[in-house]
């Protein structure tokens, strides 16, 4: 199993353009989760998604979108990129029932810069 | 509100000495507990996880971590630091019924010297 795919793993973007970052897994995982990573700041999270279909707001959702046509894939999509969104940006997936104690997997990330 | 706290952005600990990297909680309902580790330039890597039961949890690498629900703490150790367990440490808390969702702590620097 190849786990959590992120492509592409750098990008450098100019304010205003957009993009689409990849995400796919091969764990038939239900949930599936972005993440931005800044230094000093930790993980937050953008959107998630409980399954095929659904998807959530996140605790910073603005200037994203996702969506879910599959178990596999996730990707996330930046519009009109700012410099704020300059990041590190984690894909991640979870097999969850239930009682959700399940961890989650995490793939390599994808640097963006946005100038 | 749901959040996790690492008092310590770096702790410093020569090789062969015991090791601990503080995390502190604040979660209504029972909480379930996970510590990440993230080398340079990679991915989040679980390390173990608190659920239910014995509060001293045993994880990969010789890892280990006591849950303390009165003093809401999940404190991350190892008897005998390694240089290559020099990383960023990341504890997380789930929250209880959204979406499996963790919040993450801001991190702490582990640097081990020879």
């Amino acid at each position: 199993n190849a786990g959590v795919t992120q492509t592409p793993k750098f990008r450098i973007l100019k304010i205003g353009q957009s993009m689409t970052l990849q995400c796919t897994q091969d764990m038939n995982h239900n949930y599936m989760y972005w993440y931005r990573q800044d230094p000093g700041m930790g993980l937050k999270l953008i959107y998630y998604s409980v399954g095929a279909g659904i998807t959530d707001k996140g605790e910073v959702p603005n200037g994203y979108n996702v969506s879910r046509s599959t178990t596999e894939d996730f990707p996330l999509r930046l519009e009109l990129a700012a410099p704020s969104q300059t990041s590190v940006y984690f894909c991640a997936s979870s097999f969850l029932t239930g009682r959700n104690t399940g961890e989650l997997f995490f793939g390599e990330g994808s640097r963006l810069t946005v100038l | 509100a749901q959040s996790v706290a690492q008092p310590e952005d770096q702790v410093n600990v020569a090789e062969g000495n015991p090791l601990t990297v503080k995390c502190t909680y604040s979660v209504s309902g029972n909480p379930y507990l996970f510590w990440y580790v993230q080398y340079p330039n990679r991915g989040l890597q679980f390390l173990l996880k608190y659920i239910t039961g014995d509060n001293l949890v045993k994880g990969s690498y010789g890892f280990e971590a006591e849950f303390n629900k009165s003093q809401t703490s999940f404190h991350l150790k190892k008897p005998s630091a390694l240089v290559s367990d020099s990383a960023l440490y990341f504890c997380a808390v789930r929250v209880p019924n959204q979406g499996g969702k963790l919040i993450f702590g801001q991190g702490t620097e582990l640097s081990v010297k020879p």
